[in-house]
């Protein structure tokens, strides 16, 4: 079985700030983890995903997130927040490598302080 | 190319009634999932489609069923509506069932 733990529901951080979202995950087997963002009344969109070739991945909008299967964790962060940053955003796991099929965590909320 | 069209984007039902929701899948994709995204929850996955075949199935009960048509395109059904049944519903369409999802919008739906 699968799942993924988003730790903090709300996150605040301040324009030009680092931006880190926690996310842990259970999985039987090697799992495949993404990060997606949801802004307000609009579907999903991919930021990035960890399917083996690399610990370290980079996404779209100066995101990128490592894989540490010490930890079973696959955080996500920004070295610099910007306001067009706040959204929701969703860890999810999956057996399936380009992401069939996903097991979203709850969520957390990025706010952008001006 | 045209991205993945769900409608209505808001309905709204009262309980014991029956809907049906629509998704057009992206041009050249043969395979839509669908998700219930409760208020304050994370997308849970409902079911897949693949060529016409339902191809994995999540913990919802049967009053939810689906189909998809000969042009991919896939309609959610849900029975006997329930007050918990009030979501977002989220389709997604991919080129095979194991490839890269690409979500609409989704359908505001909610249950009185």
């Amino acid at each position: 079985a699968q799942s993924v733990t988003q730790l903090g529901s709300h996150v605040s951080v301040s324009e030009g700030a680092l931006v880190l979202l926690r996310c842990n995950y259970s999985s039987s087997v090697p799992p495949y983890l993404f990060w997606y963002v949801q802004y307000p009344n609009q579907g999903l969109q991919l930021l990035l995903k960890y399917t083996s070739a690399a610990t370290l991945v980079k996404g779209i909008n100066g995101f990128e997130a490592e894989f540490k299967k010490s930890e079973t964790s696959f955080h996500l962060t920004k070295p610099s927040a910007h306001m067009s940053d706040a959204a929701e955003y969703f860890c999810a796991v999956s057996v399936y490598n380009q992401g069939g099929k996903l097991i979203f965590g709850q969520g957390t909320e990025l706010s952008v302080k001006p | 190319e045209t991205g993945v069209t769900q409608s209505p984007t808001h309905l709204i039902k009262t309980r014991g009634q029956q809907v049906t929701l629509r998704c057009s899948s992206q041009s050249g994709h043969n395979t839509v999932s669908w998700y219930q995204q409760a208020l304050g929850q994370g997308p849970q996955f409902i079911f897949q489609y693949y060529r016409e075949e339902e191809n994995g199935r999540g913990n919802f009960p049967p009053r939810f069923s689906g189909l998809q048509f000969p042009n991919y395109s896939s309609e959610l059904n849900v029975n006997a509506l329930e007050l918990d049944d009030s979501a977002l519903y989220l389709c997604a369409s991919s080129e095979g069932s194991n490839s890269p999802l690409h979500f609409g919008n989704g359908t505001r739906l909610t249950v009185t």
